[in-house]
Protein backbone atom coordinates (compact mmCIF):
# COMPACT_ATOMS: atom_id res chain seq x y z
CA UNK A 1 0.00 0.00 0.00
CA UNK A 2 1.10 3.57 -0.61
CA UNK A 3 3.27 4.42 2.45
CA UNK A 4 5.88 7.13 3.72
CA UNK A 5 7.93 6.82 6.72
CA UNK A 6 9.83 9.79 8.11
CA UNK A 7 12.73 9.27 10.72
CA UNK A 8 15.44 11.03 11.57
CA UNK A 9 13.88 13.17 14.12
CA UNK A 10 15.03 13.86 18.26
CA UNK A 11 16.36 16.38 20.78
CA UNK A 12 19.10 18.64 19.09
CA UNK A 13 20.37 21.91 20.74
CA UNK A 14 19.49 25.35 19.55
CA UNK A 15 22.11 26.20 16.49
CA UNK A 16 23.11 22.87 15.32
CA UNK A 17 21.65 20.23 12.38
CA UNK A 18 20.03 17.48 11.98
CA UNK A 19 19.00 15.67 8.78
CA UNK A 20 15.17 13.99 8.33
CA UNK A 21 13.49 11.40 5.78
CA UNK A 22 11.21 10.18 4.50
CA UNK A 23 11.21 6.98 2.44
CA UNK A 24 7.73 5.96 0.10
CA UNK A 25 6.68 3.13 -0.42
CA UNK A 26 3.62 1.73 -2.31
CA UNK A 27 3.82 4.09 -5.65
CA UNK A 28 5.77 5.54 -8.31
CA UNK A 29 7.78 8.26 -5.75
CA UNK A 30 9.25 9.80 -9.19
CA UNK A 31 6.52 10.39 -10.71
CA UNK A 32 4.95 12.93 -7.52
CA UNK A 33 6.20 16.34 -5.94
CA UNK A 34 6.82 16.33 -2.08
CA UNK A 35 5.95 18.47 0.65
CA UNK A 36 7.55 19.01 4.38
CA UNK A 37 4.56 19.90 6.45
CA UNK A 38 5.23 20.63 10.77
CA UNK A 39 2.91 20.84 13.66
CA UNK A 40 4.21 22.50 16.92
CA UNK A 41 2.70 21.00 20.09
CA UNK A 42 -0.93 21.69 20.45
CA UNK A 43 -0.68 24.11 17.40
CA UNK A 44 -2.28 24.12 13.86
CA UNK A 45 -0.01 22.42 10.47
CA UNK A 46 2.50 24.84 9.06
CA UNK A 47 4.15 24.16 5.37
CA UNK A 48 7.76 23.94 5.09
CA UNK A 49 8.58 23.07 2.03
CA UNK A 50 8.18 21.27 -1.59
CA UNK A 51 9.92 19.82 -4.14
CA UNK A 52 8.54 18.99 -7.57
CA UNK A 53 8.97 15.22 -8.88
CA UNK A 54 12.31 15.73 -10.86
CA UNK A 55 13.75 18.08 -8.21
CA UNK A 56 13.52 20.81 -10.79
CA UNK A 57 11.74 23.01 -8.25
CA UNK A 58 11.81 23.92 -4.34
CA UNK A 59 10.05 26.27 -2.89
CA UNK A 60 10.33 27.33 1.22
CA UNK A 61 8.27 28.61 3.95
CA UNK A 62 10.06 32.59 4.75
CA UNK A 63 10.30 31.03 8.60
CA UNK A 64 12.96 28.22 7.11
CA UNK A 65 14.35 29.58 4.17
CA UNK A 66 18.17 29.89 4.58
CA UNK A 67 17.76 27.30 7.40
CA UNK A 68 15.96 24.17 5.72
CA UNK A 69 16.71 22.53 2.60
CA UNK A 70 14.33 20.20 0.72
CA UNK A 71 16.11 17.76 -1.45
CA UNK A 72 15.33 14.09 -2.67
CA UNK A 73 16.71 11.19 -4.32
CA UNK A 74 14.84 9.14 -6.91
CA UNK A 75 16.80 5.82 -6.66
CA UNK A 76 16.49 5.41 -3.34
CA UNK A 77 12.49 6.76 -2.99
CA UNK A 78 13.42 9.19 -0.37
CA UNK A 79 12.86 12.82 0.61
CA UNK A 80 14.81 14.63 3.03
CA UNK A 81 14.39 17.92 4.64
CA UNK A 82 18.68 19.55 5.56
CA UNK A 83 17.53 21.56 8.70
CA UNK A 84 20.18 23.60 10.17
CA UNK A 85 20.35 26.80 12.55
CA UNK A 86 17.83 25.18 14.56
CA UNK A 87 16.01 27.24 17.10
CA UNK A 88 13.18 26.60 19.48
CA UNK A 89 10.67 27.55 17.42
CA UNK A 90 11.23 24.68 15.25
CA UNK A 91 9.96 22.14 17.96
CA UNK A 92 7.21 19.85 16.05
CA UNK A 93 6.30 16.68 14.62
CA UNK A 94 7.59 17.09 10.64
CA UNK A 95 5.32 15.35 8.28
CA UNK A 96 5.99 14.23 4.71
CA UNK A 97 3.78 14.50 2.63
CA UNK A 98 3.05 13.56 -1.24
CA UNK A 99 1.65 16.20 -3.68
CA UNK A 100 -1.74 15.80 -4.86
CA UNK A 101 -2.30 15.16 -8.72
CA UNK A 102 -5.16 16.78 -9.18
CA UNK A 103 -5.33 19.14 -5.79
CA UNK A 104 -2.78 21.53 -7.42
CA UNK A 105 0.78 21.94 -6.27
CA UNK A 106 -0.42 22.75 -2.91
CA UNK A 107 -2.58 19.89 -1.73
CA UNK A 108 -1.29 16.71 0.10
CA UNK A 109 -2.99 12.80 -0.63
CA UNK A 110 -0.82 10.79 1.35
CA UNK A 111 0.78 11.51 4.75
CA UNK A 112 3.25 10.32 6.40
CA UNK A 113 3.24 9.39 10.57
CA UNK A 114 5.69 12.07 11.32
CA UNK A 115 8.52 12.78 13.01
CA UNK A 116 9.03 14.35 16.41
CA UNK A 117 12.07 17.04 16.40
CA UNK A 118 12.73 19.21 19.98
CA UNK A 119 14.91 22.11 19.84
CA UNK A 120 16.50 22.28 23.69
CA UNK A 121 19.21 22.94 25.50
CA UNK B 1 -0.70 34.89 10.50
CA UNK B 2 -2.42 32.67 7.60
CA UNK B 3 -3.74 33.88 5.06
CA UNK B 4 -6.51 31.68 5.57
CA UNK B 5 -8.96 32.23 8.14
CA UNK B 6 -11.13 29.67 9.90
CA UNK B 7 -13.29 29.49 13.18
CA UNK B 8 -11.47 27.97 15.60
CA UNK B 9 -14.27 25.67 17.30
CA UNK B 10 -17.65 24.64 15.45
CA UNK B 11 -20.35 22.64 17.28
CA UNK B 12 -22.85 20.07 15.67
CA UNK B 13 -25.52 17.64 17.19
CA UNK B 14 -25.22 14.26 16.39
CA UNK B 15 -26.77 13.01 13.14
CA UNK B 16 -26.95 17.32 11.81
CA UNK B 17 -25.63 19.19 9.41
CA UNK B 18 -22.42 21.24 10.06
CA UNK B 19 -20.21 23.67 7.97
CA UNK B 20 -16.95 24.41 8.70
CA UNK B 21 -15.50 27.53 7.15
CA UNK B 22 -12.05 28.59 5.20
CA UNK B 23 -11.83 32.71 3.98
CA UNK B 24 -8.81 33.99 1.78
CA UNK B 25 -8.33 36.28 -1.09
CA UNK B 26 -6.50 33.29 -2.56
CA UNK B 27 -9.75 31.01 -2.50
CA UNK B 28 -11.27 33.60 -5.35
CA UNK B 29 -8.80 31.81 -7.71
CA UNK B 30 -7.78 28.69 -6.30
CA UNK B 31 -9.63 25.86 -4.79
CA UNK B 32 -9.14 24.65 -1.25
CA UNK B 33 -7.87 21.48 0.14
CA UNK B 34 -9.55 20.34 3.42
CA UNK B 35 -8.02 17.68 5.73
CA UNK B 36 -8.97 15.78 8.94
CA UNK B 37 -7.14 15.32 11.92
CA UNK B 38 -7.45 13.40 14.97
CA UNK B 39 -5.28 13.44 18.10
CA UNK B 40 -2.61 11.81 17.57
CA UNK B 41 -2.86 10.93 14.28
CA UNK B 42 -1.66 12.23 11.03
CA UNK B 43 -3.67 14.39 8.71
CA UNK B 44 -6.19 12.92 6.34
CA UNK B 45 -6.95 14.35 3.09
CA UNK B 46 -10.82 14.80 2.34
CA UNK B 47 -12.24 16.95 0.09
CA UNK B 48 -10.43 19.00 -2.78
CA UNK B 49 -11.56 21.06 -6.05
CA UNK B 50 -14.75 21.79 -6.89
CA UNK B 51 -16.38 19.54 -4.63
CA UNK B 52 -14.30 16.13 -5.03
CA UNK B 53 -14.06 13.36 -2.53
CA UNK B 54 -11.13 11.21 -2.24
CA UNK B 55 -11.20 7.27 -2.69
CA UNK B 56 -13.00 6.18 0.80
CA UNK B 57 -13.82 9.23 2.02
CA UNK B 58 -18.05 9.16 3.02
CA UNK B 59 -20.34 10.84 1.14
CA UNK B 60 -21.67 12.69 3.83
CA UNK B 61 -18.51 15.14 3.16
CA UNK B 62 -19.28 17.45 1.07
CA UNK B 63 -16.91 21.13 -0.69
CA UNK B 64 -18.51 24.41 -2.18
CA UNK B 65 -17.11 27.90 -2.56
CA UNK B 66 -17.93 31.04 -3.02
CA UNK B 67 -15.86 34.08 -3.31
CA UNK B 68 -13.00 34.36 -1.16
CA UNK B 69 -15.15 31.15 1.11
CA UNK B 70 -14.37 27.68 0.75
CA UNK B 71 -16.40 25.25 3.07
CA UNK B 72 -16.61 21.66 4.14
CA UNK B 73 -19.90 20.59 4.60
CA UNK B 74 -20.97 17.42 6.99
CA UNK B 75 -24.14 16.01 6.67
CA UNK B 76 -25.30 13.62 9.13
CA UNK B 77 -22.70 14.28 11.26
CA UNK B 78 -21.14 11.31 13.48
CA UNK B 79 -19.30 10.82 16.56
CA UNK B 80 -16.12 9.73 14.34
CA UNK B 81 -16.39 13.21 13.01
CA UNK B 82 -14.91 14.95 15.78
CA UNK B 83 -11.68 16.35 14.98
CA UNK B 84 -9.60 19.22 13.55
CA UNK B 85 -10.23 20.14 10.45
CA UNK B 86 -7.82 22.24 8.06
CA UNK B 87 -7.89 24.06 4.72
CA UNK B 88 -5.01 24.73 2.62
CA UNK B 89 -4.53 26.74 -0.62
CA UNK B 90 -1.51 28.88 -2.24
CA UNK B 91 -0.31 31.96 -0.75
CA UNK B 92 -0.59 35.04 -2.76
CA UNK B 93 2.91 34.70 -4.30
CA UNK B 94 1.91 31.82 -5.27
CA UNK B 95 4.51 29.57 -4.97
CA UNK B 96 3.72 29.11 -0.93
CA UNK B 97 1.78 27.35 0.34
CA UNK B 98 -0.93 27.78 2.96
CA UNK B 99 -2.86 26.24 5.81
CA UNK B 100 -5.70 27.54 7.53
CA UNK B 101 -5.13 27.68 11.42
CA UNK B 102 -7.76 24.63 11.97
CA UNK B 103 -11.53 24.37 12.96
CA UNK B 104 -12.12 22.04 16.21
CA UNK B 105 -15.36 20.08 15.46
CA UNK B 106 -16.98 18.77 18.37
CA UNK B 107 -19.97 16.46 18.36
CA UNK B 108 -22.49 16.43 20.60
Amino acid sequence: QVQLVESGGGVVQPGRSLRLSCVASGFSFTTYGMHWVRQAPGKGLEWVAVIWYDGTNRYSADLVKGRFTISRDNSKNTLYLQMSGLRAEDTAVYYCARMGTMTGFYGMDVWGQGTTVTVSS
Amino acid sequence: SSELTQDPAVSVALGQTVRITCQGDSLRSYYANWYQQKPGQAPLFVMYGKNKRPSGIPERFSGSSSGNTASLTITGAQAEDEADYYCNSRDSSGNHVVFGGGTKLTVL
